[in-house]
This record gives C-alpha cells, sequence and structure tokens, in this order.
C-alpha cells in the first residue's frame, strides 16, 4: 500500500459545483498534514494546512479524519480558476529528528464553463 | 522578494553527458529538497538537506545521482552519466526550520535524448 494515496480523477465539474477530494495515509503516526495545489506546467504551492479541528479558507474547507487516516479538501462554488491538480501531503511523526513529507499522486480538476 | 530560483529551466541533452540543476534556496530558509516528477511516478523526493547536511538521500535512485549543498544559498544535482530514463521536471524546494511550508522553484524541464 502506498504511504498517500489519492483518487487520481480527473474531475470534471461545472462552475458553481462543490466538489470534494479525500486523501487517505498509511502511517497512523503522521502529525502534519497539508494541500497543495499545482497548475498545469507549474510548481507545487501551498493551498492550506489542515488542523485537527477542521480549518476554512474562503471557499476551500479542509478536514482531518485520525481515526479513518484520510483528510479532505472542499470546494465551494468551483471557479474556472480552480482547474488544477490537488496534492495531499503528508508529515510523519515530529517526535523524530527528521519530519519526511511524502506527497501523494494528486487529483485532477477541471472546471467546465 | 527572491523565491527560490532554478538554472537552467531547460535542459535538452544526449544520453551519456554529464547534467547540473542549480538552486538557490530562499534566504533564511534551512531545509532544502530536490524532487523529481513524471507522470508515471508523480513527486518524488530525491534528498533533503538540512542545515547544508544532507538528512536523507533514500531517494536519489542510483550513483548517477548525486547532489551536494556547499553552503547555505546553493544546491546542485549532478547526473552523470544522463540516461533517457531521467527525463522529468526536477523541482527545488526550501522551507524554514519547524514551518514545514515548503517553498518551490520553477523546476528545471530536462530531456535526454
Amino acid at each position: 500500500r502506498k504511504e498517500v494515496e489519492q483518487d487520481p480523477g480527473p474531475f470534471n465539474v461545472p462552475e458553481g459545483a462543490t466538489v470534494a477530494f479525500n486523501c487517505t495515509y498509511s502511517n497512523s503516526a503522521s502529525q502534519s498534514f497539508f494541500w497543495y495545489r499545482q497548475d498545469c506546467r507549474k510548481e507545487p504551492k501551498l493551498l492550506m494546512s489542515v488542523y485537527s479541528s477542521g480549518n476554512e479558507d474562503g471557499r476551500f474547507t479542509a478536514q482531518l479524519n485520525r481515526a479513518s487516516q484520510y483528510i479532505s479538501l472542499l470546494i465551494r462554488d468551483s471557479k474556472l480558476s480552480d482547474s488544477a491538480t490537488y496534492l495531499c501531503v503528508v508529515q510523519s511523526d515530529r517526535k523524530t529528528s527528521y519530519d519526511k513529507v511524502i506527497f501523494g499522486p494528486g487529483t485532477s480538476l477541471s472546471v467546465i464553463p | 522578494d527572491a523565491g527560490v530560483i532554478q538554472s537552467p529551466r531547460h535542459e535538452v541533452t544526449e544520453m551519456g553527458q554529464e547534467v547540473t540543476l542549480r538552486c538557490k534556496p530562499i534566504s533564511g530558509h534551512n531545509s532544502l529538497f530536490w524532487y523529481r516528477q513524471t507522470m508515471m511516478r508523480g513527486l518524488e523526493l530525491l534528498i533533503y538537506f538540512n542545515n547544508n547536511v544532507p538528512i536523507d538521500d533514500s531517494g536519489m535512485p542510483e550513483d548517477r545521482f548525486s547532489a551536494k549543498m556547499p553552503n547555505a544559498s546553493f544546491s546542485t544535482l549532478k547526473i552523470q552519466p544522463s540516461e533517457p530514463r531521467d527525463s522529468a521536471v526536477y523541482f527545488c524546494a526550501s522551507s524554514r526550520d519547524y514551518t514545514y511550508e515548503q517553498y518551490f522553484g520553477p523546476g528545471t524541464r530536462l530531456t535526454v535524448t
């Protein structure tokens, strides 16, 4: 089993739709979680961190479910500019001196007019 | 405020040639990462430096790959000899200690013919 897994998609949704992505991780000791966004032929950029209590940033909501070992990203009122690949990132146990960062394979989103 | 700088942006070389990729991290960041991204394998961590010291090089594919960080503002990734299967986008990223957000450079698109 891969350490971080995502549904590759593609997700094709109309403008204004709500779309949700899930990401599962295998290391139960993982402590930090993030969502990155990568536009076509560009570098990944941090979209948001994921906190235990869940967090929201405008149209974006991130949730963490430790019991089931998954994180989610919800995008409301999707815009054409949301079209990108969304990468789930998991960081391992902070008790070690090296917090290994693992990127998921990404989920592709296309928002269509 | 300059971000992570990578050079060259594009490199086309013939099989067997030596390739050197360069990275200048953001000033003040003490963690530096080299990644490789392909359609088939996604984003793979090759090597991670902390305070110029290699911490984890388990992702380096084989002896043909080597990376150095002679000082806090410069790192190189060298492939010698290069092979067609090395064709990929190579990203360098840096982060401040304990904050974990990684800032990626624009990448070097390497094509080995």
